[in-house]
């Protein structure tokens, strides 16, 4: 069955570090996403992809960059890990180019920890 | 601007007993999407269901409905003879024909804790 996974799982690190948080979906599908999610604010958008070696910034992108170098894979980077980015960590993937309505499917998340 | 509210925070009930989760959104599009996630305390996102805003009928499927009213910009979900496992945190969410780029806004989700 087609998926999408993300690794870790689960990570601590210390600030300052730079932290890579993989994606990767066997769908085939153009767009991907990254969303975090926190008490109090639900999920929201970190950075968007709608195919290869495009990236766009989503409402909490500082601090955050991706790049998309294949279909597949969407990786998270964290430049300079700081205590604020403490949160979990959602990838996401849909099927076509930047049209609404298409079903979002997440990943399982990843658990982040900056100390 | 988009929004999407959930003015319940955290609702608990007795096993069997039916559950609304209120879901209201703003948009300025015509044309916009509404979703439902489920995310039990395993963590997961499970997608539920997807309305377009042309189609204002009510959905079922097994204990679920969802009731999508564009007079009220409300997007209800219920649960009929709620059961334990039916636990989790629901999120209502909005995906905009222009201004979301196809991105989803979601609501910050309510908590369901059904109790035996």
């Amino acid at each position: 069955d087609a998926e999408i996974t993300q690794s870790p799982r689960h990570k601590i690190t210390e600030t300052g570090r730079q932290v890579t948080l993989a994606c990767h979906q066997t769908w085939n599908h153009n767009n991907m996403f990254w969303y975090r999610q926190d008490l109090g604010h639900g999920l929201r958008l970190i950075h968007y992809s709608y195919g290869v070696h495009d990236t766009n910034k989503g409402e909490v992108s500082d601090g955050y960059s991706v790049s998309r170098s294949n279909t597949e894979d969407l990786p998270l980077t964290l430049e300079s890990a700081a205590s604020s980015q403490t949160s979990v960590y959602f990838c996401a993937s849909s099927e076509l180019r930047g049209t609404s309505g298409n079903t979002i499917y997440f990943g399982e998340g990843s658990w982040l920890t900056v100390v | 601007a988009q929004k999407v509210t959930q003015a319940q925070t955290e609702i608990s009930v007795v096993e069997k007993e039916d559950v609304t989760l209120d879901c209201v959104y703003e948009t300025r599009d015509t044309t916009y999407y509404l979703f439902w996630y489920k995310q039990p305390p395993s963590g997961e996102l499970v997608f539920l269901i997807r309305r377009n805003s042309f189609d204002e009928q009510n959905e079922i499927s097994g204990r679920y409905s969802w009731n999508f009213q564009k007079s009220t910009s409300s997007f209800n979900f219920t649960i009929t003879a709620s059961q334990v496992v039916d636990s989790a945190v629901y999120f209502c969410a909005l995906s905009e024909r222009f201004g979301s780029q196809g991105n989803l806004i979601f609501g910050k989700g309510t908590k369901l804790s059904v109790k035996p």
